[in-house]
C-alpha cells in the first residue's frame, strides 16, 4: 500500500541548477498538490491540480513549474535554484471531497547552496 | 484573505496530563473547514481531526477533540491523558469552501513537548 510517493528523499543543489522533484500516487485520486515549508515554520501551497491537464497555482509559485499529464504523477520543477528555494517539499493527495485529508508523501529535503 | 494563528510556539505538559493548543482563524468565506495535523521529528504529516464550519457538533477523534466556537472564531485542539508519543509539532489548518481541492492555509505551528 504505496499511497503518495516522493522521490528524491534529499537533494543538494548549486544555485542556478534546475531538477524535478518526483510525485506519484497509486490511490486514483484526482486532487495532487505541492506544498513547500521552510525551517519552523507551518505549510505553503506552490501548485494544485484538479485532474490530468489541469493545474493552477497557489499561494508561493514563482520559481516552479508543474505538470499533470497523468492521474498518478505530479512533478514539481525547479529551474535557476536559488537559496530561497531551500525548504521541504511534501507533495499530496486527496479526493477532494468535504474535509477528507490529506494523503501525505514522506517529503524532500532540498538545500541550494 | 484567510488566516490561522497559533500563537503557542511550545507547551510543556507532563504525561497523563490534558492539554489545548490554541488556533484562531480568518475568514469571510460562511463555508470552510478546519483541521490540525500532527508532525512529528520524523517529518512525517499526520492528519487528526476535521470540523466543518456548519457541523454542530465539536469533532472528536479519540483521544483529540475539536473545541470549535464559531463566533469567536477559535478551534483549539484538545488532547487528553497526554502520552510521550504526543510530542511533536501540530499545525492548524484551513481550508474556504468544502468541496474541490483542499487549499489548505497552515498556522505556524506549536511544539509540544510531553515530559515523564
Amino acid at each position: 500500500n504505496a499511497g503518495v510517493t516522493q522521490t528524491p528523499k534529499f537533494r543538494i543543489l548549486k544555485i542556478g541548477q534546475s531538477m524535478t522533484l518526483q510525485c506519484t500516487q497509486d490511490m486514483n485520486h484526482n486532487y495532487m498538490y505541492w506544498y513547500r515549508q521552510d525551517p519552523g515554520m507551518g505549510l505553503k501551497l506552490i501548485y494544485y491540480s484538479v485532474g490530468a491537464g489541469i493545474t493552477d497555482k497557489g499561494e508561493v509559485p514563482n520559481g516552479y513549474n508543474v505538470s499533470r499529464s497523468t492521474t498518478e504523477d505530479f512533478p514539481l520543477r525547479l529551474e535557476l535554484a536559488a537559496p530561497s528555494q531551500t525548504s521541504v517539499y511534501f507533495c499530496a493527495s486527496s479526493y477532494g471531497q468535504g474535509g477528507e485529508k490529506l494523503f501525505f508523501g514522506s517529503g524532500t529535503q532540498l538545500s541550494v547552496l | 484573505a484567510q488566516k490561522i494563528t497559533q500563537t503557542q510556539p511550545g507547551m510543556f505538559v507532563q504525561e497523563k496530563e490534558a492539554v489545548t493548543l490554541d488556533c484562531t482563524y480568518d475568514t469571510s468565506d460562511p463555508s470552510y473547514g478546519l483541521f490540525w495535523y500532527k508532525q512529528p521529528s520524523s517529518g512525517e504529516m499526520i492528519f487528526l481531526i476535521y470540523q466543518g464550519s456548519y457541523d454542530q457538533q465539536n469533532a472528536t477523534e479519540g483521544r483529540y477533540s475539536l473545541n470549535f466556537q464559531k463566533a469567536r472564531k477559535s478551534a483549539n485542539l484538545v488532547i487528553s491523558a497526554s502520552q510521550l508519543g504526543d510530542s511533536a509539532m501540530y499545525f492548524c489548518a484551513m481550508r474556504e469552501g468544502v468541496q474541490g481541492a483542499q487549499k489548505l492555509v497552515f498556522g505556524q505551528g506549536t511544539r509540544l513537548t510531553i515530559n515523564p
